[in-house]
C-alpha cells in the first residue's frame, strides 16, 4: 500500500479564504517532506519542503506544518487565489542510499471567485 | 532547453508493439527520474539515474520495461510488447544534483495501447 496519502480528495474554498490541505505518512525514516502543485495538463511543480527535524516552514503565502507524533503533514495557503486551483501532492523521500520521492494520491483544490 | 522536454507528447500504439519514450532533461541536471501517473493519482516511481548510471529500477513493473541514459543527458524509456495496462501518462523529471528535493517535471508522454 501507499505510505503517503491524503485525507480529502477535493477541497473547495472561496477566493480570499485560507486553505488547508492535509497529508498522512507512515514512513518515519523520511528525511524530507515535499509539497507539489499540479495544474491541469501540466507536470507537478515543487512548492515547498520541510526537513523532518522541523515543525513548521513558511514560504510565500504557504506554510507547511509537520506533526511527527501523529505522522501528519499539512499545507496552508493564505488568501487563496483562483490560480491556486490545482491538485496538490505531498511526497516524502526515504532515508538511506536512494532518494526516491514517493507521492500520495493528491487533493484537488477548487477556488471559487 | 528551458525545461524538461518529453517526446512524443502522445503515442497511440497497438498491443504487442514496442514503444520508446524520450526525455531531454534541463541542461546540467545530474539526476533523472521516470514516473508513471494514472489519472487522478500521484506519480508512481519507475526508475532513476545519476549521470549515466541507473541507480534504482525497483519501480519498473516487469522486464518489458527498460530505461537508459547512455551519455548522462537524454534518457529513453522503452516498453516492449506493449499491453493495454501500460496505457498511462509517463513523466520524466530531473534535478540539479542527487538527492535534491526539487524535481522539475516535463509535460509527460501520454501512451495509449489499443
Amino acid at each position: 500500500g501507499e505510505s503517503v496519502g491524503l485525507h480529502l480528495p477535493t477541497l473547495s474554498v472561496q477566493e480570499g479564504d485560507n486553505s488547508i490541505i492535509n497529508c498522512a505518512y507512515s514512513n518515519s525514516a523520511s528525511d524530507y517532506f515535499i509539497w507539489y502543485k499540479q495544474e491541469s495538463g501540466k507536470g507537478p511543480q515543487f512548492i515547498i519542503d520541510i526537513r523532518s527535524n522541523m515543525d513548521k516552514r513558511q514560504g510565500q503565502r504557504v506554510t507547511v506544518l509537520l506533526n511527527k507524533t501523529v505522522k501528519h503533514l499539512s499545507l496552508q495557503i493564505a488568501a487563496t487565489q483562483p490560480g491556486d486551483s490545482a491538485v496538490y501532492f505531498c511526497a516524502e523521500n526515504m532515508s538511506g542510499g536512494s532518494y526516491i520521492p514517493t507521492f500520495g494520491r493528491g487533493t484537488s483544490l477548487i477556488v471559487h471567485p | 532547453g528551458a525545461g524538461v522536454s518529453q517526446s512524443p507528447r502522445y503515442k497511440v500504439t497497438k498491443r504487442g508493439q514496442d514503444v520508446a519514450l524520450r526525455c531531454d532533461p534541463i541542461s546540467g541536471h545530474v539526476s533523472l527520474y521516470w514516473y508513471r501517473q494514472a489519472l487522478g493519482q500521484g506519480p508512481e516511481f519507475l526508475t532513476y539515474f545519476n549521470y549515466e548510471a541507473q541507480q534504482d529500477k525497483s519501480g519498473l513493473p516487469n522486464d518489458r520495461f527498460s530505461a537508459e541514459r547512455p551519455e548522462g543527458s537524454i534518457s529513453t524509456l522503452t516498453i516492449q510488447r506493449t499491453e493495454q495496462r501500460d496505457s498511462a501518462m509517463y513523466r520524466c523529471a530531473s534535478s540539479w544534483k542527487p538527492a535534491d528535493r526539487e524535481l522539475f517535471f516535463g509535460e509527460g508522454s501520454r501512451l495509449t495501447v489499443l
